[in-house]
């Protein structure tokens, strides 16, 4: 049973770059076969997409974000991260990592979501 | 503004069934079989419970159902218990651009 654990710090001033990290447990996500993306919700509202990265190391942004995200994989081999920069008080929300089998259309494991604040 | 939209708002007795709509338009929910739904608890992650429109998810309850009309699709929870007391959000694949779009959210309270 995989699972996946966001991380990061909770708290990051305006103009700054938020920076989290998920960590997969139950399975290596350089084996392929799954996509990995963050998706965050706003306080309130509903959920937005991020990006995602495949094992390979291809990734693909949502474009109203695209200028201001990276995704890569990480260090270790079952991490991967999210840097957005340039981040203003809109981009406080629950950041999730999740996973989508690759040739499936839907997320079929999430994290339990980490909370961002942007405030100075 | 979310890009599907759902009701804010849902309830029901226990037993009874209720329907949670999502709308989106001939470029997403309209034109892919390719509509989600998500039950969330407070301080959890989503949890799928209905893909591709209609497909449940090994170990989900026969009670969750999915169907689509047009431009809307809809998750139908028959036999309602306390425990399905949640938010649900739907989801659809979109072709190009964002990918994949999001409802609201429409949060259920079993009465």
């Amino acid at each position: 049973q995989v699972q996946l654990q966001e991380s990061g710090p909770g708290l990051v001033k305006p103009s700054q770059t938020l920076s989290l990290t998920c960590t997969v447990s139950g399975g290596s996500i350089t084996t392929g076969g799954y996509h990995w993306s963050w998706i965050r919700q706003h306080p309130g509202k509903g959920l937005e997409w991020i990006a995602y990265i495949y094992s390979s190391g291809s990734t693909y942004y949502n474009p109203s974000l695209k200028s201001r995200v990276a995704i890569s994989l990480g260090t270790s081999q079952n991490q991967f991260s999210l840097k957005l920069s340039s981040v203003t008080a809109a981009d406080t929300a629950i950041y999730y990592c999740a996973r989508r089998p690759l040739a499936a259309y839907y997320f079929d494991s999430w994290g339990r979501g980490t909370l961002v604040t942007v405030s100075s | 503004q979310s890009a599907l939209t759902q009701p804010a708002s849902v309830s029901g007795s226990p037993g009874q069934s209720i329907t949670i709509s999502c709308t989106g338009t001939s470029g997403d929910v309209g034109d892919y079989n390719y509509v989600s739904w998500y039950q969330k608890y407070p301080g959890q992650g989503p949890k799928l419970i209905i893909y591709d429109v209609s497909i449940r998810p090994s170990g989900i309850s026969n009670r969750f159902s999915g169907s689509k009309s047009g431009n809307t699709a809809s998750l139908t929870i028959s036999g309602l218990q306390a425990e399905d007391e949640a938010d649900y959000y739907c989801s659809s694949y979109s072709g190009g651009g964002t990918l994949w779009l999001f409802g609201g959210g429409s949060k259920l309270t079993v009465l």
